[in-house]
């Protein structure tokens, strides 16, 4: 299976700060990379697929980059809304896994 | 709108088994698949298996293979999840989530999710 490796597990941010999450793959995956978020009780949203294309509905302060094994995604300018957890995703090859997640805190 | 509407919570006993139904609606089932992914409590996510809803192939993980079946009936544009011999780490919230007519690509949208506790 594809390990994903996200970095750093949690960190804490304040409303307007930039902020990036890092996400490793075991072995090159191309552009097969999302990018989910997910708050406390409720289903992942779907914020970017395809390492970097917007998903319909996603605010230009998300955005994300990356090809191969490295990827990120960043927050241009910290909302109160954007305090969640982070995921990450290969679909390069079945089991499509997960990376353990980013919690972003105030 | 796009939506996919989950059956409710469900309480099983270790050994028995668990169906979980996922409803689409605003889109046309067939040209899409459903993917199934789970999170234990205080947990990340973990993909479990896809199905099409165009031809029906399936795809597995396989730490569920032999004990994970996933089904659709087109005719209500509804997927099925059933995990067999459940155990106490089985206790999660299911996700059925869209995914990609004939593989696992990118989940959008999402189901709210149901929680599966099993429980002696």
């Amino acid at each position: 299976d594809i390990q994903m490796t996200q970095s750093p597990s949690s960190l804490s941010a304040s409303v307007g700060d930039r902020v990036t999450i890092t996400c490793r793959a075991s072995q090159p995956i191309s552009n097969y990379l999302n990018w989910y978020q997910q708050k406390p009780g409720r289903a992942p949203r779907l914020l970017i697929y395809a390492a970097s294309s917007f998903q319909s509905g996603v605010p230009s302060r998300f955005s994300g980059s990356g090809s191969g094994t490295d990827f990120t995604l960043t927050i241009s300018s910290l909302q109160p809304e954007d305090f969640a957890t982070y995921y990450c995703q290969q679909s390069y090859r079945t089991p499509l896994t997960f990376g353990g997640g980013t919690k972003v805190e105030i | 709108q796009v939506q996919l509407v989950q059956s409710g919570a469900e309480v099983k006993k270790p050994g028995a088994s668990v169906k979980v139904s996922c409803k689409a609606s605003g889109y046309t089932f067939s040209s899409y698949g459903i993917g199934w992914v789970r999170q234990a409590p205080g947990q990340g996510l973990e993909w479990m298996g896809y199905i099409s809803g165009y031809n029906g192939n399936t795809n597995y993980a396989q730490k569920y293979q032999g004990r994970l079946t996933l089904t659709t009936d087109t005719s209500t544009s509804t997927a099925y999840m059933e995990l067999w011999s459940l155990r106490f780490d089985d206790t999660a919230v299911y996700y059925c989530a869209r995914e990609g007519i004939v593989a696992a690509s990118y989940g959008d949208p999402w189901g709210q999710g149901t929680l599966v506790t099993v429980s002696s």
